[in-house]
C-alpha cells in the first residue's frame, strides 16, 4: 500500500485568486502521477497524467508540476472562478492509489 | 455516447444478503477497476480486471468478489462477508491496465446496508 497525502483538506477562496495544493508521494519506485477533478454529482475527470521528474503541465487556468525526487506534485489554479469548485484527487502506482482529495470551493 | 455507466445510483439491501453491482462500458477499454469510497478516506481500489477472464485483488477485496465475461462488463457482487458494505462504490475503465494511461470513471452507486 502506497501512502499518498493531500495538502490542504479543503480550501476556500475568492473569485479571481490564484490558489495551489500538493500531493505527496513515495518517492521510490515511482511510476505515474495522475490528477482528477471532481465536481459534486459528477464522476471524477482526468486532468493530467505526468510521468517524469520536472514535467509541466498546462490546461487552460490549470497547470501542475511533478517532483518525482522528493515526491510531490503542486496543481495551480489561476484567477479562480465558481466553476472550479470542486475535489482534486491526485493518484499515484500500479493500482491507483489515490490522496484523500483538496475539496475547492471559489467564492463569487 | 462512450461512457461507462453503473446501476443502480442507489441500492439498500438488508443485512446478510448478497448484491451484485452492475458496471457495463463501451469505450472499448482492456482494463475495469471497481473502487471504494468512505468518508475522509481516498478511493480504495477493491478488484482490478486486465483483460476478459482475469482479474486480480485490491487492497480491499475481501467481502467481494467480481467476473469478467464480456469486455464491457465488470459487475461486483457485495457479499455478506463484507463487514462494513455501506459506501459509495465506483467503476472506472483504461485503455490498458498501464499506470500511464488515465481512468474514466461511471456516476458510482451508492450502497446502503439496513
Amino acid at each position: 500500500i502506497l501512502n499518498v497525502e493531500q495538502s490542504p483538506q479543503s480550501l476556500h477562496v475568492q473569485e479571481g485568486d490564484s490558489t495551489n495544493f500538493t500531493c505527496s508521494f513515495p518517492s521510490s519506485n515511482f511510476y505515474a502521477l495522475h490528477w482528477y477533478r471532481w465536481e459534486t454529482a459528477k464522476s471524477p475527470e482526468a486532468l493530467f497524467v505526468m510521468t517524469l521528474n520536472g514535467d509541466e503541465k498546462k490546461k487552460g487556468r490549470i497547470s501542475a508540476t511533478l517532483n518525482t525526487k522528493e515526491g510531490y506534485s503542486y496543481l495551480y489554479i489561476k484567477g479562480s472562478q465558481p466553476e472550479d469548485s470542486a475535489t482534486y484527487l491526485c493518484a499515484i502506482g500500479n493500482q491507483f492509489y489515490f490522496g484523500t482529495g483538496t475539496s475547492l470551493t471559489v467564492i463569487p | 455516447d462512450g461512457g461507462i455507466t453503473q446501476s443502480p445510483k442507489y441500492l439498500f439491501r438488508k443485512e446478510g444478503q448478497n448484491v451484485t453491482l452492475s458496471c457495463e462500458q463501451n469505450l472499448n477499454h482492456d482494463a475495469m477497476y471497481w473502487y471504494r469510497q468512505d468518508p475522509g478516506q481516498g478511493l480504495r481500489l477493491i478488484y482490478y480486471s486486465q483483460i476478459v477472464n482475469d482479474f486480480q485483488k485490491g487492497d480491499i477485496a475481501e467481502g467481494y468478489s467480481v467476473s469478467r465475461e464480456k469486455k464491457e462488463s465488470f459487475p461486483l457482487t457485495v457479499t455478506s462477508a463484507q463487514k462494513n458494505p455501506t459506501a459509495f462504490y465506483l467503476c472506472a475503465s483504461s485503455t490498458s491496465g498501464s499506470s500511464y494511461n488515465e481512468q474514466f470513471f461511471g456516476p458510482g452507486t451508492r450502497l446502503t446496508v439496513l
